[in-house]
């Protein structure tokens, strides 16, 4: 069964609103989680590296502002896409380092479609 | 020059095929190579991990590696409909566990029955 779990796996919501992804490592403690944004028959593009207990990471021409992360736990992070615009829809996924069996695991993914 | 180069198809195959996928890079520090297999608007599933040149296999899945040429090659023996999904290659300077890994565009395949 899945390892990480990602939700909502599906989210359609106007322009201007905010909306947010959780990321959860369910038989692990992941101290470190990942974000990345996937359009159509393009490669993942990694955003952000979320540190539980400290500041994201962000990758060059990420915003900051516009894609809040937060890692409150070793099992959880989340991602909010403020003030939604169209150009923000898009596929996002998570991933989580398991530092046991040195692999990343995805989880299921969050279709966005901002109206 | 992109880092990794991967033929986003779609490739188009009859069931029991062999089908081979294939990843080419241009940096010298990867060291660690994996693919990836991604269900339509599902996360990405590993499935095979090499470190070395050679081959690793792992039932119907072979994975080539040729650091030489810096061409990386996924073969599925006896392919199924089940396999239809978008294979990633995907590769990094300090192992599978490492955020720092470079994913490939991805090659649809479609296994017909």
């Amino acid at each position: 069964g899945a390892v990480v779990s990602q939700h909502p796996s599906r989210v359609i919501c106007k322009s201007g609103t905010s909306v947010k992804i959780e990321c959860r490592s369910l038989d692990f403690q992941a101290t470190t989680m990942f974000w990345y944004r996937q359009f159509p028959k393009k490669s993942l593009m990694l955003m952000a590296t979320s540190n539980e207990g400290s500041k994201a990471t962000y990758e060059q021409g990420v915003e900051k502002d516009k894609f809040l992360i937060n890692h409150a736990s070793l099992t959880l992070s989340t991602l909010t896409v403020t003030s939604a615009h169209p150009e923000d829809s898009s596929f996002y996924i998570c991933s989580a380092r398991d530092p046991r069996r040195e692999k990343l695991f995805f989880g299921s993914g969050t279709q966005l479609s901002v109206l | 020059q992109k880092e990794v180069e991967q033929d986003p198809g779609p490739l188009s195959v009859p069931e029991g095929a062999i089908v081979s996928l294939n990843c080419t890079y241009s940096n010298s520090a990867f060291q660690y190579f994996m693919w990836y297999r991604q269900y339509s608007r599902k996360g990405p599933e590993l499935l095979m991990y090499t470190y070395s040149s050679g081959n690793k296999e792992d039932g119907r899945f072979t994975a080539q590696v040729d650091k030489s040429s810096k061409y990386i090659s996924l073969f599925i023996r006896d392919s199924q409909p089940s396999d239809s999904a978008t294979y990633l290659c995907a590769m990094s300077r300090s192992g599978a566990g490492s955020y720092q890994l470079t994913f490939g565009k991805g090659t649809k395949l479609s296994v017909i029955p």
